[in-house]
């Protein structure tokens, strides 16, 4: 298990935007693949999307498309991930997870961020 | 899509108990089913890889099960640290990824 470190919290209002950034170890970026997880208040781990930073190559689960972007920067190893046109139904942590490959070709979320708190108030 | 459900959704039990805990998968997933503990407060810890793989450093009182459709999460003898939330996750639509809703397991 590696470290990834989450930016800070967030407070948001309606309708803006948020990008939370999640930083590996120097170098590492290019090796692995990165994926972003929700959890609202009380509720359970929802996945929205991740990328292959070798490739920039995305994927957005459906719930997300059009409203999340998942980007890379290589050179300062951190991941980002934006969501706009916040609701107060965004309100949640989000974690950075880092995705390791199994021998049986099976992924899984083998690192994790340590969590960002974006609130949603006017 | 594949959805994933658990039971039970909560439960109760004594340091010491044998717990299982049972995901379900809406489509044939083969072994593509990973298990993880979330504490309060803190990132989900992945437990357990391809259905029963044991992740490093996990204790061996974790095990896992199943394939195709049904898997089972067991703890043999529950220790005070293992009160937390479970969720299992499939990978096999990966790059598409979809988590359970978890299983909350306390103290009785």
């Amino acid at each position: 298990q590696v470290q990834l470190v989450q930016s800070g919290a967030e407070v948001k209002k309606p309708g803006s935007s948020v990008k939370v950034s999640c930083k590996a170890p120097g170098g590492t970026l290019k090796n692995y693949n990165f994926s972003w997880v929700r959890q609202a208040p009380g509720q359970g781990l929802e996945w929205m999307g991740r990328i292959v930073p070798k490739f920039g190559s995305t994927n957005y689960a459906q719930n997300f498309q059009g409203r999340v972007t998942v980007t890379a920067d290589e050179s300062t190893s951190t991941a980002y991930m934006e969501l706009t046109s916040l609701t107060s139904e965004d309100a949640a942590v989000y974690y950075c997870a880092r995705e390791g490959l199994t021998i049986f070709g099976v992924v899984i979320f083998d690192s994790w961020g340590q969590g960002t708190l974006v609130t949603v108030s006017s | 899509d594949i959805q994933m459900t658990q039971s039970p959704t909560s439960l109760s039990a004594s340091v010491g108990d044998r717990v299982t805990i049972t995901c379900r998968a809406s489509q044939n997933i083969n072994i593509y089913l990973n298990w993880y503990q979330q504490k309060p407060g803190k990132a989900p810890k992945a437990l357990i890889y391809a259905a029963s793989s044991l992740q490093r450093g996990v204790p061996s009182r974790f095990s896992g099960s199943g394939s195709g459709t049904d898997f089972t999460l067991t703890i043999s003898s529950l220790q005070p640290e293992d009160f937390a939330t479970y969720y299992c996750q499939q990978s096999y639509s990966s790059p598409l990824f979809t988590f359970g809703p978890g299983t909350k397991v306390d103290i009785k």
